[in-house]
């Protein structure tokens, strides 16, 4: 059975910085893109960045483009996210989510059930 | 940006009753639409990728149409546990997602 299970969440303040895990199970973690996604209080989801299988390469939202850091430890089954220079927009749930290739596209299919950060003084 | 708008926001319906929901993008997504189910504090769940494909382990009563901008998720006899908040997603360019559709028990 599939599993992520992230942690790391909590109060940050603003300017701060926060390292979420997400430690995957269930299945060959380095053959799979790993995403973050957020979801802000009362706003849709918002996907914020990848990381490809090997680690070679990431991809970011621009909102988010140099304040986060995707990184994956392959040999453990973790992705990671560190988050710096945070602003209070930044308050919402966060999910780690496998990417798969559905007709020749990156989609999404497992997800987390999330970890929470709040950003305030 | 392709905006995906979810509809009804919430909707009730009674044990039974078929159930739809509805997604429409700002253009075409070329059948790039998935159907995720998320129940209170749980993970999401796919249910639909690319449409109409249903994924492994989901009942068959739930099933998906649609083209071009105009997607359904269509729940065929509702049970208790379909209880939760629907949301589309597209990933036929830069991924985006509905806002969700709460489905409540009437």
């Amino acid at each position: 059975e599939v599993q992520l299970v992230e942690s790391g969440g909590g109060l940050v303040q603003p300017g701060g910085s926060l390292k979420l895990s997400c430690v995957a199970s269930g299945f060959t973690f380095r053959d799979y893109w790993m995403n973050w996604v957020r979801q802000a209080p009362g706003k849709t989801m918002e996907w914020i960045g990848d990381i490809k299988p090997d680690g070679s390469n990431t991809n970011y939202a621009p909102s988010v483009k140099n304040r986060f850091t995707i990184s994956r430890d392959n040999a453990k089954s973790i992705l990671y996210l560190q988050m710096s220079n945070m602003r209070s927009d930044y308050t919402a749930t966060y999910y780690c989510v496998r990417g798969t290739i559905a007709a020749g596209k990156p989609s999404f299919d497992y997800w987390g059930q999330g970890v929470m950060v709040t950003v305030s003084s | 940006d392709i905006q995906m708008t979810q509809s009804p926001s919430v909707l009730s319906a009674s044990v039974g009753d078929r159930v739809t929901l509805n997604c429409k993008a700002s253009q075409n997504i070329n059948k790039y639409l998935n159907w995720y189910q998320q129940k209170l504090g749980e993970a999401p769940k796919l249910l639909i990728y690319n449409t109409n494909n249903l994924q492994t382990g989901i009942p068959s009563r739930f099933s998906g149409s649609g083209s071009g901008t105009d997607y359904t998720l269509t729940i065929s006899s509702l049970q208790p546990e379909d209880v939760a908040t629907y949301f589309c997603f597209q990933h036929n360019s830069w991924p985006t997602f509905g806002a969700g559709t709460k489905l409540e028990l009437k």
